[in-house]
């Protein structure tokens, strides 16, 4: 069972809208979570790192959000844009190296 | 600067054969691994190593044989190909693999078909 769940699976919305997806994990003991921003053929590009300690951390129009407590992290994205449109990937390390567990992504797509 | 660097972009196999995917990276990191994507599912790791002359195995090894004889160069064996290797392949390189809050750098990908 995949430790890392993204929801929702796909989301469509319009041009200017804002829109908040969803990371649950259980991966324990846990070093640090990571968003991703993935264009149709290319690789994952990193967004946002947060440790046990952050709550929050921005990155232009996207925010990310922690609670430690019950596992959970959103990005929000905001006044959203076509390019926005992508693959995000949520991603949790623990404090071994290498031992990072992937969110299967959200498919985000923006319309004029 | 070019930061991840992969090739081939594409590839076509025939199950049984072999092929080695090229990974390089400029900014001297550590840390470099290998990762597949498959639709549907979570990128997963499949080699990774430290730093020169060690690696070790990730999620799903097998089938893949990897070594590092230098910080730049992280090539990716594939033994015997079959179908189900068929997948989207990524390298990838930071500082710490991930224990620290470095940024991972990942490569454009190689796309296989083994027929």
């Amino acid at each position: 069972k995949n430790q890392v769940e993204q929801s929702p699976q796909s989301l469509i919305i319009l041009e200017g809208k804002n829109c908040t997806l969803q990371c649950n994990y259980t991966v324990s003991p846990f070093s640090n979570l990571r968003w991703y921003k993935q264009d149709t053929g290319r690789g994952p590009v990193s967004l946002t790192i947060m440790t046990f300690s952050e709550n929050t951390k921005s990155n232009g129009r996207y925010t990310a959000t922690l609670d430690a407590d019950t596992k959970q992290s959103s990005l929000h994205i905001t006044a959203s844009q076509l390019s926005d449109s992508a693959s995000y990937i949520c991603v949790v390390s623990a404090y071994v190296p290498g031992d990072m567990r992937f969110g299967a992504g959200t498919r985000l797509t923006v319309k004029p | 600067n070019a930061g991840v660097t992969q090739t081939p972009k594409f590839q076509v196999l025939k199950t049984g054969q072999s092929m080695t995917l090229q990974c390089a990276q400029d900014m001297n990191h550590e840390y470099m691994s290998w990762y597949r994507q498959d639709p549907g599912m979570g990128l997963r790791l499949i080699h990774y190593s430290v730093g020169a002359g060690i690696t070790d195995q990730g999620e799903v090894p097998n089938g893949y044989n990897v070594s590092r004889s230098t910080t730049e160069d992280f090539p990716l064996r594939l033994l015997s190909a079959a179908p189900s290797q068929t997948s989207v392949y990524f390298c990838a390189s930071s500082y710490s693999g991930g224990r620290a809050t470095d940024t991972q750098y990942f490569g454009p990908g190689t796309r296989l078909t083994v027929l």
